[in-house]
């Protein structure tokens, strides 16, 4: 079983609905993150916490929203999806000290219409 | 600021050695890594390397950094088809060890 899951793994959806995307891991990191990814923009994050009372925004944080339920659930929210949303989103998780490996989900292609 | 920049696309014939660049602005980078995202995936943790070292070699992939110029780069032997991937150079910065990517580097590999 894959460590690090994401559901769902494809979604279409139209400007202004909600949309959460779930990530959930079995890797025990107290650190989780999402990123998007946009062709020729590479990876940019979104939110990221480094335990389950811990928050931070990202780089790209607008229009975006978070919920870490527990150690191994961190979810995404759109609130109001606009089709710049349009793109790949990745979670991934951590662990705190040493070398910082990132370890990521395999990803939902979210599409805003 | 952290920026970590690389090259889009990089074209090499199969058997050939790939060599991917990558330049940072961060001189307080403390580990640099080289992270492959095959098709359909995420990413996965390729190699690394502590900012104290300059070189680090692993099997058919060979890591310098040059942090006079803030340069690293990724060399893989003997390129295989199986190496087509993005790959992208990141950069931990930071008391709270940020994580800055690069926007990826394309590898075609030509049989």
């Amino acid at each position: 079983d894959a460590d690090v899951t994401q559901t769902p793994r494809n979604r279409i959806t139209k400007t202004g609905k909600r949309i959460m995307l779930e990530c959930s891991q079995t890797k025990g990191h107290d650190r989780m993150y999402w990123y998007r990814q946009d062709p020729g923009l590479g990876l940019q994050l979104i939110y990221y916490s480094f335990d389950v009372k811990d928050i931070n925004k990202g780089e790209i944080s607008d229009g975006y929203s978070v919920s870490r339920q527990a150690q191994a659930k961190f979810s995404l929210s759109l609130e109001s999806a606009i089709p710049n949303q349009t793109a790949l989103y990745f979670c991934a998780t951590s662990s705190s000290g040493g070398r910082n490996e990132q370890f990521f989900g395999p990803g939902t292609r979210l599409t805003v219409l | 600021g952290e920026d970590v920049e690389q090259s889009l696309f990089l074209s090499v014939r199969e058997g050939d050695s790939s060599v991917i660049n990558c330049t940072y602005t961060d001189s307080s980078s403390t580990y640099l890594y080289w992270y492959k995202q095959e098709p359909g995936a995420g990413l996965q943790l390729l190699t690394y390397i502590f900012s104290n070292m300059d070189m680090k070699q692993d099997q058919r992939l060979t890591v310098l950094l040059n942090k006079k110029d803030k340069h690293l780069s990724l060399r893989i032997a003997d390129t295989q088809t199986g190496d087509s991937a993005i790959y992208f150079c990141a950069e931990m910065t930071g008391g709270y060890q940020k994580v800055t990517f690069g926007i990826g580097t394309k590898l075609q590999v030509i049989p």
